[in-house]
């Protein structure tokens, strides 16, 4: 039972313009969403969280949009750079049965073209 | 200052071998997050320890198991592998225990079981 999902798995940009990433999630119990970025052959880096109290917040070119109602959570980078060409993994935490949890999408690889 | 370090980069065990995995964290991060990567399953979240005490777990068998010791740094254990346990291990550091402190990912072991 994949409880986030990325059903997008790559995205084709070209520089300059909007990238949109999406994530759902299925679990309303997840109060605390992130995202990370990662190239090959290195390990995933922090991008962006939101909690659930709030529905966007913003750093930079990255905001994240959050609607819990939909269930739904996106990535917006604006303008796109050849340099965000990387994978994108959204993750949903939440605290069950007292112990943290948290669960990660499957992935969207992001190609920004020139 | 330093990332966070993962050795060895690289190990190849063979079926019902055991294997330990060893993460250095950022200097003065107390908390070490253990993932697994694999294509199939994506990234999924295997334990975190914070000041020596294991504060959360996820959803993996008793074989994958682990400790921190007084300095932070972290050891990963899975015993009796599998084939399934191929994959890309990855750790990382952060401040405080949660995930609302920033993660700081090492670059991760390839394990390859036979």
């Amino acid at each position: 039972d994949q409880q986030v999902k990325q059903n997008s798995p790559s995205l084709s940009v070209q520089e300059g313009r909007i990238s949109i990433l999406n994530c759902d999630y299925t679990n309303s119990m997840f109060d605390y969403f992130l995202w990370y970025k990662k190239y090959p052959a290195e390990g995933p880096t922090f991008l962006i969280s939101i909690s659930s109290i709030k529905d966007k917040n913003e750093d930079g070119r990255f905001t994240v949009f959050l609607n819990k109602s939909a269930k739904h959570l996106s990535l917006h980078i604006v303008p796109s750079q050849p340099g965000d060409s990387a994978v994108y993994f959204c993750a949903a935490s939440a605290i069950i049965q007292g112990a943290q949890k948290l669960v990660f999408g499957q992935g969207t690889r992001l190609t920004i073209n020139p | 200052k330093a990332g966070v370090t993962q050795t060895p980069r690289y190990l190849i065990k063979t079926r019902g071998q055991q294997v330990t995995l060893s993460c250095s964290p950022i200097s003065g991060h107390r908390s070490v997050s253990w993932y697994q990567q694999t294509p199939g399953q994506g990234l999924q979240f295997l334990f975190e320890y914070f000041s020596e005490t294991q504060r959360n777990k996820g959803n993996f068998p008793g074989r994958f198991s682990g400790r921190q010791f007084s300095n932070s740094r972290s050891e990963m254990n899975v015993s009796t592998l599998e084939l399934g346990d191929s994959a890309l291990y990855l750790c990382a550091s952060s401040v405080g225990s949660g995930w609302r402190n920033e993660q700081f990912f090492g670059p991760g072991t390839r394990l390859t079981v036979l």
